[in-house]
């Protein structure tokens, strides 16, 4: 299984950036890290993904170390339907598409 | 488009009934996968696909069957219903692994 282990939660004001961090200190060389978010009970939204350079959306950037084996997401203008548990996951090297999720973090963010 | 679409929504089952969970999904995608979501725990992978006639298994696949038999389609079977498959299912899908997987909106399962 892929591991990963992030803070179970987080809170952030409306407004400011929101600094996720995930281990995955296990990571092998050609596995993506994604990072997913499920507001209440939907189904998990796709935000970002990224291999070793840093990456950027519409959504969010991530951040990934030099080394690989840990990497932050980080939501610019955070806002109150940002709250949601992220999850940060990888295939554990896999090539078919399986994701293993752990807990995720659970993200809140306040007025 | 309407992504991946999964039936029914809610659903209770007695112990040791049957049923079957229903996903399809109208973007062309090869790989599909069901997942389970146990309260205030992450998604374990039940089975997956890669393709039409083809399936595995997951973390978690024992109580379980899947067929594939077109791209479409994914249906999760379960036999003889227990109390510890209540659960809320996602199933999901992906044009090819890896990459940003699809998510269905879940399907609530009781087992009483």
């Amino acid at each position: 299984d892929a591991k990963t282990t992030q803070p179970p939660s987080m809170d952030c004001a409306e407004g400011r950036a929101a600094n996720l961090p995930c281990n995955h200190s296990t990571i092998s060389g050609n596995e993506y890290v994604y990072w997913y978010r499920q507001i209440h009970s939907q189904g998990p939204q796709y935000i970002i993904h990224g291999l070793k350079n840093n990456e950027t959306n519409e959504m969010a950037s991530l951040i990934i170390t030099e080394d690989r084996k840990s990497s932050t997401l980080i939501l610019p203008h955070a806002t109150l339907r940002d709250t949601a548990v992220y999850y940060c996951t990888n295939s554990g090297g896999s090539t078919l598409g399986r994701l293993y999720f752990g807990r995720g973090t659970q993200l809140t963010v306040w007025p | 488009n309407a992504g991946v679409t999964q039936t029914p929504k809610f659903r209770i089952l007695k112990i040791g009934q049957s049923m079957t969970l229903q996903c399809t999904q109208d973007m062309n995608h090869n790989y599909m996968y069901w997942y389970r979501q146990d309260p205030g725990m992450g998604l374990k992978l039940i089975y997956y696909s890669v393709g039409a006639g083809i399936t595995d298994k997951g973390e978690v696949p024992n109580g379980y069957n899947v067929s594939r038999s077109t791209t479409e389609d994914f249906p999760l079977r379960l036999e003889l219903a227990a109390p510890s498959q209540t659960s809320v299912y996602f199933c999901a899908s992906t044009l090819a692994g890896p990459g940003e997987l699809f998510f269905g909106e879940g399907s609530r399962l009781t087992v009483l």
